[in-house]
């Protein structure tokens, strides 16, 4: 069972415009989030990384959320550039896990001129 | 510094075949991991390592084998491939655990193998 889910599956913006994606969890206990971001053809590169005791983290123009409490996170993209298109994945993992990382299915960003 | 590279880039076997993926990085890092990405999935952990000369199996080893013979360097093979194995690989590796602690894991650029 998966226990990262995303949302939407997909999305189209037009370049300048903002979005947000959804991440909720069912992990539990939970010790981190990460949200990745994954150019077509290439390995995920990580945007931010939040502990649960951490309620929101910027990295340039994205800047991620977590309500711990409710076990959701967004992730939200400001001023889209074309580069911006990519599948963005939420990860969780839990102090238990060990080496094991609960993956999303991404969602995919399309941003259009 | 590459970080994490993966070879070769593409492949194509035969069903029976069998073949190595390699992964090498140049950080340092005590953590190395095999995953495999499908459609509509999420990745998958197919084995993991914590150090040189240990392995571990993760969510689906099955059909699998690796080795750490070399700190900067984990190996991931098929002995018969099969059809069901047709995915990306992604290697990646991190200073410890990417579970439960802060680090982070950093992701080679994924292998494409297609199984026929």
């Amino acid at each position: 069972k998966n226990q990262v889910e995303q949302s939407p599956q997909s999305l189209i913006i037009l370049e300048g415009k903002n979005c947000t994606l959804q991440c909720n969890y069912t992990v539990s206990p939970f010790s981190n989030l990460r949200w990745y971001k994954q150019d077509t053809g290439r390995g995920p590169v990580s945007l931010t990384i939040m502990t649960f005791s951490e309620n929101t983290k910027s990295n340039g123009r994205y800047t991620a959320t977590l309500d711990a409490d409710t076990k959701q996170s967004s992730l939200h993209i400001t001023a889209s550039q074309l580069s911006d298109s990519a599948s963005y994945i939420c990860v969780v993992s839990g102090p238990t896990s060990g080496y094991a990382l609960n993956f999303g299915k991404g969602t995919s960003l399309l941003v259009t001129p | 510094n590459a970080g994490v590279t993966q070879t070769p880039k593409f492949r194509v076997l035969k069903t029976g075949q069998s073949m190595t993926l390699l992964c090498a990085q140049d950080m340092n890092h005590e953590y190395m991991y095999w995953y495999r990405q499908d459609p509509g999935m999420g990745l998958r952990l197919i084995h993991y390592s914590v150090g040189e000369g240990t392995t571990a199996k993760g969510e689906v080893p099955d059909g699998y084998n690796v080795s750490r013979l070399k700190k900067q360097n984990f190996l991931l093979g098929l002995e018969s491939a099969a059809p069901s194995q047709t995915s990306v690989y992604f290697c990646a590796s991190s200073f410890n655990s990417g579970g439960a602690s802060y680090n982070e894991q950093f992701f080679g650029p994924g292998t494409r193998l297609t199984v026929l």
